[in-house]
């Protein structure tokens, strides 16, 4: 079964400094990888994707992240916080499922706080 | 363009009710998926539909169910609603089977 963790709940940074958001993966086959934001009262929004392509992916806001199979990690990073960036960050693993179709598993969270 | 919408925003209902939740897809998405997010939690896969036929149901009891439209619009059935029901319920469509999901901001449901 294909599964993530996500090594920490919370993050905290200040404005300005780099965020490091961590997610190692498990998975039998090779995964197809996502980081998805949430902030509070809303839905959740794609930041970033991996399929298999290149192994740095760039997502939107300046957030990439990079897959190492032989570390089996996604990790999020952002070079310089800006405080729209707190919310709750997911990784994410996609699953095939027997009847043709996918679901995403997640994450339990990181919540990132950004400081001035 | 528009996004995947959701109907209604919140509800509050009592034990035991039942309650419909609906979903439509952003244009040209044929496949909708339901999660629920309980609060602190990541969201759990509950169902997904493609072209009007179930594709894949999650670890939910039978009080769940689902359809999808001739419009691909989508529908989330709870029944004998329990106290932990309550959570934020998404919807997520997607072009394909096997594509990237686009969430709507989701049915905020309270059972008291």
């Amino acid at each position: 079964a294909q599964s993530v963790t996500q090594l920490d709940s919370h993050v905290s940074v200040s404005e300005g400094t780099p965020v490091l958001l961590r997610c190692n993966y498990s998975s039998s086959y090779s995964p197809s990888l996502f980081w998805y934001v949430q902030h509070p009262n809303k839905g959740l929004q794609l930041l970033l994707k991996y399929t298999s392509a290149a192994t740095l992916v760039k997502g939107i806001n300046g957030f990439e992240a990079e897959f190492k199979k032989s570390e089996t990690s996604f990790h999020l990073t952002k070079p310089s916080a800006h405080m729209s960036d707190a919310a709750e960050y997911f990784c994410v693993v996609i699953s095939i499922l027997t009847g043709g179709g996918n679901k995403l598993t997640f994450g339990t969270g990181t919540q990132l706080k950004v400081e001035l | 363009d528009a996004g995947v919408t959701q109907s209604p925003t919140h509800l509050i209902k009592t034990r035991g009710q039942q309650v419909t939740l609906r979903c439509s897809p952003i244009s040209g998405h044929k496949s909708v998926s339901w999660y629920q997010q309980v609060l602190g939690q990541g969201p759990q896969f509950i169902f997904q539909y493609y072209e009007k036929e179930e594709r894949g149901r999650g670890n939910f009891p039978d009080r769940f169910s689902a359809r999808q439209f001739p419009n691909y619009s989508s529908e989330l059935n709870v029944n004998a609603l329990l106290l932990g029901d309550s959570a934020l319920y998404l919807c997520a469509s997607s072009p394909g089977r096997t594509n990237e999901q686009f969430f709507g901001p989701g049915t905020r449901l309270t059972v008291l």
